[in-house]
């Protein structure tokens, strides 16, 4: 089945630096790469994600990239803000949807 | 639309203790699924279903079962709680053909 690894998995960055979250999968089957933000004590909402025909994707200040041929993605996240602090799941699709642990992240005033 | 809701959000339960957990949706979506959360391991598959009257297992199904008998609701049972079960669950919806999955905001569960 696929293994979905996540890295780092905790992030403390300065407001308005950029933050990096990196995954790595097994599958090649998988086709499509979600990343979800979870704040405390809610569900993981669904922020940006990216199809296996696709190399990068960018919303606002959030952007994700795909190396199919390595087998990783990564979130993106420029000009960080106080509100930016959540844990952030990425997670491959083959079949199901497989996650990676999470990042904590945390943005210092 | 309400979306994806869940009931209830806290139960603590002793071991050996039976419950239901109820998932609803209200955009029509035909795959619903159920995920418990744990510290450190990300959110695993327990159990999911891709229309009323069908359901398959997960990643981690033992303990646990499930019935769709509306395309609405999706309920998640415990016949005999262990502590092992202690856990945040949480439900996810997703419109047929589409890999995107909307989650609702969680029931925390406790085993003593």
């Amino acid at each position: 089945g696929e293994n979905v690894e996540q890295h780092p998995s905790t992030l403390s960055v300065q407001e308005g630096d950029s933050a990096v979250i990196k995954c790595t999968y097994s599958d090649s089957a998988s086709n499509y790469f979600p990343w979800y933000k979870q704040e405390l004590g809610k569900g993981p909402q669904l922020i940006i994600d990216i199809r296996s025909n696709v190399g990068e994707k960018k919303d606002q200040r959030i952007a994700v990239t795909l190396n199919k041929t390595a087998k990783h993605f990564s979130l993106h996240i420029t000009e960080t803000q106080p509100e930016d602090s959540a844990v952030y799941f990425c997670a491959a699709f083959d079949y199901k949807l497989s996650f990676g642990a999470g990042t904590t992240v945390t943005v210092r005033a | 639309n309400a979306g994806v809701t869940q009931t209830p959000k806290f139960r603590v339960l002793k071991t050996g203790q039976s419950m239901t957990l109820l998932c609803a949706q209200d955009m029509n979506h035909e795959y619903m699924y159920w995920y418990r959360q744990d510290p450190g391991m990300g959110l695993r598959l327990i159990h999911y279903s891709v229309g009323e009257g069908t359901t398959a297992k997960g990643e981690v199904p033992d303990g646990y079962n499930v019935s769709r008998l509306k395309k609405q609701n999706f309920l998640l049972g415990l016949e005999s709680a262990a502590p092992s079960q202690t856990s945040v669950y949480f439900c996810a919806s997703s419109p047929w053909g589409s890999d995107t999955q909307y989650f609702g905001p969680g029931t925390r569960l406790t085993v003593l």
